[in-house]
């Protein structure tokens, strides 16, 4: 069956460390989104590509980094500048262009500065 | 720019009891307009969507939502609620036709009780 896969589902880190979150999808969808979701906060969005090898970074991309080497893989990197990255992390993926009906999302990665 | 507001953060209902959950968009134009649902420590589960043709659109679990273009609205039903319907419900918009990204509501945690 066709979908997104996030891994893992809990992460831990500890203070000045990069770690990075996997994405993962076999829809054949060309865009992938990355949300930080807060309780209250609805979803954040960090970055998006639309197609492989380009991205942009959506409303607060700080502290996070992103690469888009294959259509199917969107990693997110939470860099030690991010200064409060505990948080729940979504992954979602879409048709790209105006045939865009909505957004398949991952099951998220919880991470959690100790 | 569009925006989404969920006017409700939190909705305590007892079981069997109906429930509206509210979602007012801004824009002018057409759009897309979609609610989604998230159960704890998951991702979002699309749940309906209006695109074009019938403003009265359901869902498979009882679920419906009425696309009302001069209130610009569109507020999530259910006449009877179950236990399992406890979730957060998210309201989505996108201009129709364009390359934007989809715009989520703050989202709305639904609590049914016994």
């Amino acid at each position: 069956d066709g979908g997104i896969t996030q891994s893992p589902k809990y992460l831990f880190r500890k203070e000045g460390q990069n770690v990075t979150l996997s994405c993962e999808q076999n829809l054949n969808h060309d865009a992938m989104y990355w949300y930080r979701q807060d309780p209250g906060q609805g979803l954040r969005l960090i970055y998006y590509s639309q197609i492989v090898n380009d991205f942009q970074k959506g409303d607060i991309a700080e502290g996070y980094s992103v690469s888009r080497e294959k259509k199917e893989s969107f990693p997110l990197t939470v860099t030690s500048a991010q200064k409060n990255p505990t948080a729940f992390y979504l992954c979602a993926s879409s048709i790209s262009g105006p045939s865009n009906y909505g957004y398949t999302f991952g099951s998220g990665t919880r991470l959690t500065v100790v | 720019a569009q925006s989404v507001t969920q006017l409700d953060s939190q909705v305590p209902v007892f079981e069997e009891a109906p429930v509206e959950l509210r979602c007012n968009y801004s824009s002018s134009v057409s759009v897309y307009l979609f609610w989604y649902v998230q159960y704890p420590n998951q991702g979002l589960q699309l749940l309906l969507k209006y695109l074009s043709g019938s403003t009265l659109v359901e869902s498979i679990n009882g679920f419906e939502a009425e696309f009302n273009k001069s209130q610009t609205s569109f507020h999530l039903r259910k006449p009877s609620v179950h236990i399992s319907d406890t979730a957060e419900y998210f309201c989505a918009v996108r201009v129709g036709g364009s390359q934007g990204n989809l715009i989520f509501g703050k989202g709305t945690k639904l609590s049914v009780k016994p």
